[in-house]
């Protein structure tokens, strides 16, 4: 069964503060995402990624770096917290089906709370 | 088990012809999202229905909390309506929705 593990599932931060938000997937997929779902807003991307080393900006990319050390892993990086930032994050592992067609695996979802 | 098991994974349909995706839940869920996937990743809202039924264009959702489930129907399907759709949906007070796996639809001429 595919499986996508988000770390930390909560944590509260202070402006001005580094957060790092960790994904991992066993599904040996290439592409990963990062999201944010707020209210009135649904998801939206933030980063996303092709594979080890490749990192691309997504619709709302600004205040947010991300990182993919290895094909497993995939990191949203918050140098500096802003209670803006304040939401709950998704990360998703795809599994192209070819044609434009892919399933999105979603991990359980991360609440980060700026103060 | 997983809570939200959306059928089917894969759906082919003619131009001017349309179907229904649907996604059951294990449990009582408080409000349901469907999304598409474009291309890049980026999910579109759809929907969001915390009861009955809401209709834009030729998409129409429905929500029915006490028999777990929620459907979307496409009428008329064009080309551009192919992509992945999924669903998601929030149990109690986590407002933490939980994801079906996907609906990859392709619209054939």
């Amino acid at each position: 069964e595919a499986a996508v593990t988000q770390s930390p599932r909560n944590k509260v931060a202070v402006t001005g503060g580094k957060v790092t938000l960790s994904c991992n997937q066993t599904n040996n997929h290439n592409n990963m995402y990062w999201y944010r779902q707020d209210t009135g807003h649904g998801l939206r991307l933030i980063h996303y990624s092709y594979g080890a080393g490749s990192t691309e900006k997504g619709d709302i990319p600004d205040g947010y770096k991300a990182s993919r050390p290895s094909q497993e892993n995939f990191s949203l990086i918050l140098e500096l917290a802003t209670p803006s930032q304040t939401s709950v994050y998704f990360c998703a592992s795809g599994e192209d089906w070819g044609s434009g067609a892919e399933t999105l695996y979603f991990g359980s979802g991360t609440r980060l709370t700026v103060l | 088990g997983d809570q939200v098991e959306q059928s089917p994974s894969a759906l082919s349909l003619h131009e001017g012809t349309g179907s229904a995706l649907r996604c059951n839940f294990t449990t009582t869920m408080r409000a349901v999202q469907w999304f598409r996937k474009n291309s890049r990743g980026s999910l579109i809202n759809l929907f969001y229905l915390a009861s009955g039924t809401k209709e834009n264009g030729r998409l129409k959702s429905a929500f029915d909390s006490k028999e777990r489930y929620s459907t979307l129907h496409i009428r008329d399907a064009q080309l551009e309506d192919s992509g992945t759709y999924f669903c998601a949906a929030e149990s109690g007070g986590n407002y933490k929705p939980t994801f079906g796996k996907g609906t990859s639809l392709v619209v054939h001429p």
